[in-house]
């Protein structure tokens, strides 16, 4: 069973625009990470957040986690057509076990 | 430094036929992870290697499925037999000591397996 669930499911805009996507979940949290994966290929881990951490940045990067609401999103600015991939959350239960989201897909059109 | 390695990219199988992956860790990883991802879908946990132990298959179907992980470096998922709905990506993911990393993990670039 998969725990997060992302929001929008697809996500299609212009280069230089900015993406967000949103995460939700279901139980208390170690940490929670971002997953970018690119068509056919494996996962590459972008950022990780602590539960007592509130705001990330990393790049052009910026991940917000609100533990009392269970949920968090990556933005991503000035997006470019490298951009375009699957974005997945994934969160550490304190168990070194990793459960991911069902993903969101971002296209950014040249 | 090596990403981890995964044999191989593609398998295509007939149904009831057996087959195997292959996976080798980076370098110093204790932790080694194999993850079935269905189309659309994120990734989900068969089975955690802390070194040579397996720590937690709760999810790994141990009618057909075995896994193996010998001298605690490479490690094979082996299914036998296969059925038609085995047809997913299988990834491989390893991660260093707890607390060196902060949980982040290291993916391969998987193995797509058809079933026909």
């Amino acid at each position: 069973s998969q725990q997060g669930e992302e929001d929008p499911q697809a996500l299609s805009i212009q280069e230089g625009e900015n993406a967000t996507m949103n995460c939700s979940y279901k139980t208390s949290i170690n940490n929670l990470q971002w997953y970018r994966q690119n068509s056919g290929r494996g996962l590459v881990h972008l950022i990780l957040i602590r539960s007592n951490e509130r705001e990330k940045h990393s790049g052009r990067l910026r991940v917000t986690l609100d533990t009392s609401k269970k949920s968090s999103s990556l933005l991503i600015t000035a997006s470019r057509a490298a951009d375009t991939a699957s974005y997945f959350c994934a969160t550490d239960a304190y168990g070194n076990k990793l459960v991911f989201g069902a993903g969101t897909i971002l296209r950014v059109k040249s | 430094e090596a990403g981890v390695v995964q044999s191989p990219r593609y398998k295509i199988i007939e149904k009831k036929q057996p087959v195997a992956f292959w996976c080798n860790p980076i370098s110093g990883h204790n932790t080694l992870y194999w993850y079935l991802q269905n189309l659309g879908q994120g990734p989900e946990l068969l089975i955690r290697y802390e070194n040579e132990e397996a720590v937690d298959d709760s999810q790994l179907p141990k009618d057909r499925f075995s896994a193996e992980r010998l001298k605690g470096v490479d490690s094979t998922l082996k299914i036998q037999p296969a059925e038609l709905g085995d047809s997913a990506v299988y990834l491989c993911a390893s991660s260093p000591a707890r607390g060196l990393a902060g949980g982040t993990q290291y993916f391969g670039p998987g193995t797509r397996l058809t079933v026909l």
